[in-house]
């Protein structure tokens, strides 16, 4: 059971705008910065969003990201095959002194 | 080019123990706080531990706390996972991930990974 919730799957159209949600607490999401991580297919991660919603350079502005309260949203528009992977969300949780992740949600493009 | 790679993985019985390496390479690697993070077989990522620079503050999930061990060398560039008393549910890719900066707590950022290291746990 994750400390974050994300939605175990996401889907829409190519070309279409998908987001995908990451809820937490006051002691992770509420106080802390959120990061997101794309997973293609047997591949390592990658980090999409840091700092709650800047990219590193090299990503996409199709990707974006944003932060209320405790909870945080990863939003990905002109979808293309190429973003079908896992995504997940990262962050501190101040309680547990750990670094926690969210369960992962899949996209799929159809 | 930032690189990161893994070694040590392996086959071991229950209870045995793997000692794991992450050589880095590309960046200044005593400036930054570097993690280990596993995924088990079609399962989720899973944070296992972290350390920041010259070892000053180490932490753990509690699924490994007092049986791995985090350590590093910055004169070797290398990151280490020293896991015991292995369990079946250890079973996973390992891998080994830079943080942008030197800081873990409140501001994890992990933007370089390596491609993993297999460790199986089995009889």
């Amino acid at each position: 059971q994750s400390v974050l919730t994300q939605p175990p799957s996401v889907s829409a159209a190519p070309g279409q705008k998908v987001t995908i949600s990451c809820s937490g607490s006051s002691s992770n999401i509420g106080n802390n910065h959120v990061s997101w991580y794309q997973q293609l297919p047997g591949t390592a991660p990658k980090l999409l969003i840091h700092d709650n919603y800047e990219r590193p350079s090299g990503i996409p502005d199709r990707f974006s990201g944003s932060k209320s309260g405790t909870s945080a949203t990863l939003g990905i528009t002109g979808l293309q095959t190429g973003d079908e992977a896992d995504y997940y969300c990262l962050t501190w949780d101040s309680s547990l002194s750990a670094v926690v992740f969210g369960g992962g949600t899949k996209l799929t493009v159809l | 080019e930032v690189q990161l790679l893994e070694s040590g993985g392996d086959l071991v019985q229950p209870g045995g123990s793997l000692r794991l390496s992450c050589v880095a390479s590309g960046f200044t690697f005593s400036n930054h706080a570097m993690t280990w993070v596993r995924q088990a077989p079609g399962k989720g990522l899973e944070w296992v531990s972290a350390i920041t620079p010259g070892g000053g503050a180490t932490y753990y999930a509690d699924s490994v706390r007092g049986r791995f061990t985090i350590s590093r060398d910055d004169s070797k560039n290398t990151l280490y996972l020293q896991t015991n008393s292995l369990r079946a549910e250890d079973t996973a890719i390992y891998y080994c991930a830079k943080d942008r900066g030197s800081v873990i707590v409140a501001v994890p950022d992990f933007d370089c990974w390596g491609q993993g290291t297999l460790v199986t746990v089995s009889s």
